[in-house]
């Protein structure tokens, strides 16, 4: 089994400043990471996600997050935020060898809701 | 199309009605799953179809009833319920790897009343 805990959770930064929204993750086995967003009255997105090999990936509108195994954590970060990244994130997780019918189970984390000032 | 549709987007009943939740994939998807979200919570798992059985019913009280009729679409038929069972229903495919992602719809809001 595994679970997941976001350390915030409410982030309120301004425009152009640098985030960090904190995962940490518990699991006897290996795990597969992502990083999912939720905009207000919407299904989930996923943002980017670690499966394997480099353990920093980015995503496209310039989040990266880095796979620490020593300390089970899967931080998400940005250099400078925009108006537009308010929103609510979960970390998530899945066993990486999950077979059969187990591997639809993504535990999520509590969810970090990051609202962005002018 | 990398769409998952789900129908209606709001739905209010009554605990007496009988309703029915839909959701529509064409993207060769062999999973789908039925989340519920309560507000400020994460997403907690209901169901796993897998080739259009029944894989994983994470203990979901008989008033929930999933169908898949094909491998496109899922269904979620809704009877009796009690006004804690309102929430934003997500649905979402993948493929059958654990490696793949999952494609979420943007929920049907229901509210039970």
């Amino acid at each position: 089994a595994q679970s997941v805990t976001q350390l915030d959770s409410q982030v309120p930064v301004f425009e152009e400043a640098p985030v960090e929204l904190r995962c940490n993750y518990s699991s006897s086995v290996s795990v597969y990471l992502f990083w999912y967003v939720q905009y207000p009255n919407q299904g989930l997105q996923l943002l980017l996600k670690y499966l394997s090999g480099s353990t920093l990936v980015e995503s496209i509108n310039g989040f990266e997050a880095e796979f620490n195994k020593s300390q089970t954590s899967f931080h998400l970060r940005k250099p400078s935020v925009h108006i537009s990244d308010t929103a609510e994130y979960f970390c998530a997780v899945r066993g990486a060898n999950a077979g059969g019918t187990s591997y639809g189970k993504l535990t999520f984390g509590q969810g970090t809701i990051l609202t962005v000032h002018p | 199309d990398t769409e998952v549709t789900q129908t209606p987007k709001h739905l209010v009943m009554g605990m007496t009605n009988k309703k029915s939740l839909k959701c529509e994939q064409h993207m060769g998807h062999r999973a789908m799953y039925w989340y519920k979200q309560k507000a400020k919570k994460p997403p907690e798992l209901m169901f796993v179809y897998s080739y259009e059985k029944l894989s994983i019913n994470e203990s979901v009280p008989s008033r929930f009833s999933p169908e898949c009729p094909n491998s496109s679409l899922l269904n979620l038929h809704l009877h009796a319920l009690q006004p804690e069972d309102s929430a934003l229903y997500l649905c979402a495919s993948s493929g059958t790897g654990s490696r793949e992602k999952l494609f979420f719809g943007s929920g049907t809001q229901l509210s039970v009343l």
